[in-house]
């Protein structure tokens, strides 16, 4: 069965660089939630989007901006990068805005800001 | 504010052993309760999903429980092997969000 695809898998980027996290979620999965967990941490809510529209916001910084797109897949938008912001970063999708059947998570992409 | 705690943080068992591990929730106005596995440094693996109107799931050798009135769940997991170790999530889902616990850390000795 097809399961949530992240790309890249690993992105490493300097300090005050830009990258962009992209997430397909299961087909007609229409709900998309981005987290990022940092070493040793639990995942932390960052951003979700309910048929192409922001549903909630969690945790986000100021310096990252994410959309979901007609095809319901996202990008997670990262400018000005700290050290801090390394991670993994997991995005997971459900159908329906109230996960009502639960999430599905993709692998994550891990970014290592150097 | 809804909080998930998860005991114990971190479990060591021998083999074999039949296990359990607990999560508590402060808020039981939630849809369902997933559970995950995590190995290190990879993604989230769904094990089992709770939905409000049932009591337990169970999927091979595991099996989740949940009291909402308690706010409690528990997963069980039977006739425990190496490959099980993992770190093992609990996770609350609400109207539009899923709020984890910090995990325990399951390490089964061979």
């Amino acid at each position: 069965a097809a399961g949530v695809i992240q790309s890249p898998r690993h992105l490493i980027k300097e300090k005050r660089e830009t990258a962009t996290l992209k997430c397909y979620p299961i087909p007609r999965h229409d709900t998309v939630y981005w987290y990022q967990q940092g070493p040793g941490q639990d995942p932390q809510f960052l951003i979700s989007f309910y048929e192409k529209m922001q549903s909630d916001k969690g945790s986000i910084p100021d310096r990252f901006s994410a959309q979901q797109f007609s095809d319901y897949h996202s990008e997670l938008n990262m400018s000005s990068l700290e050290l801090g912001d390394s991670a993994l970063y997991f995005c997971a999708s459900s159908l329906g805005g109230g996960g009502n059947y639960g999430y599905t998570f993709g692998s994550g992409t891990r970014l290592t800001v150097v | 504010k809804q909080e998930v705690t998860q005991i114990p943080a971190a479990l060591s068992v021998p083999e074999g052993e039949n296990l359990v591990l607990n999560c508590s929730f402060t808020d039981s106005a939630i849809y369902n309760l997933q559970w995950f596995r995590q190995d290190p440094g990879k993604g989230l693996t769904s094990l089992l999903l709770i939905q409000s109107s049932q009591r337990e799931q169970t999927s091979g050798r595991l099996n989740a429980s949940l009291d909402k009135s308690s706010g409690r769940s528990t997963l069980y997991i039977a006739a425990s092997q190496p490959g099980d170790s993992a770190t093992y999530l609990c996770a609350v889902i609400e109207d539009d969000k899923i709020i984890f616990g910090k995990g325990t850390r399951l390490h089964i000795l061979p």
